[in-house]
């Protein structure tokens, strides 16, 4: 069974920093490009970054590059999102999601979500 | 403001059926395979359908994908209480370099 289970998330204060991860199980990790997904409280999903899986490949989101750094690792089957500067409307449910392996961008399986919430 | 366009809302009785439209442009849409969800806040968000008409095992033919140019549209037939939810579309965009959501439809089923 594909599971996926973010974790990281919390309380921080503006300006500050956390790292989620997300650990994978029940699939070859290495063989799927994995998404950051988030929604902030009364908004729709946001995409934030996606990574291949080789970690050649790096996408963001405008709004986020140069704060959030997406990596890997393939041996430990899981996927971080570190997150930088942060601010208040940063304030998410974080997803972390797994490509499916067809073409096109759909996002075949998401964890429950870590919620990051940034407030003084 | 979203780069795809979706209606807000939509509605229609049990048993009835509904669309969801997403409006987008060449850069994405129109070059681009389309996805839709099924989210309920708070929960993980479950694929409905992928590469613009195809549906993961699993998920009931009452919901179907059509892409025409740069416009998709989601549909929903013999609808119940249970498929109330949040619909979104995704695909990629070229410009950007990046996924990109719609803004999220609400279905109520009255």
């Amino acid at each position: 069974e594909v599971q996926l289970v973010e974790s990281g998330g919390g309380l921080v204060q503006p300006g500050g920093s956390l790292r989620l991860s997300c650990e994978a199980s029940g699939f070859t990790f290495s063989s799927y490009d994995m998404n950051w997904v988030r929604q902030a409280p009364g908004k729709g999903l946001e995409w934030v970054s996606s990574i291949n899986t080789n970690s050649k490949n790096r996408h963001y989101a405008d709004s986020l590059r140069g704060r959030f750094t997406i990596s890997r690792d393939n041996a430990k089957n899981s996927l971080y999102l570190q997150m930088d500067s942060l601010r208040a409307d940063d304030t998410a449910l974080y997803y972390c999601a797994r490509l499916a392996s067809v073409s096109g961008h759909a996002q075949d399986y998401w964890g429950q979500g870590t919620l990051v919430t940034v407030s003084s | 403001q979203s780069v795809l366009t979706q209606p807000p809302s939509v509605s229609a009785a049990p048993g009835q059926k509904v669309t969801i439209s997403c409006s987008g442009s060449s850069s994405n849409i129109g070059n681009n395979y389309v996805s839709w969800y099924q989210h309920l806040p708070g929960t993980a968000p479950k694929l409905l359908i992928y590469q613009n008409n195809n549906r993961p095992s699993g998920i009931p033919d009452r919901f179907s994908g059509s892409k025409s140019g740069t416009s998709a549209t989601l549909g929903i037939t013999g609808l119940q209480t249970g498929d109330e939810a949040d619909y979104y579309c995704e695909t990629w965009d070229n410009t950007l370099s990046a996924g990109v959501f719609g803004g999220g439809t609400k279905l109520a089923v009255l």
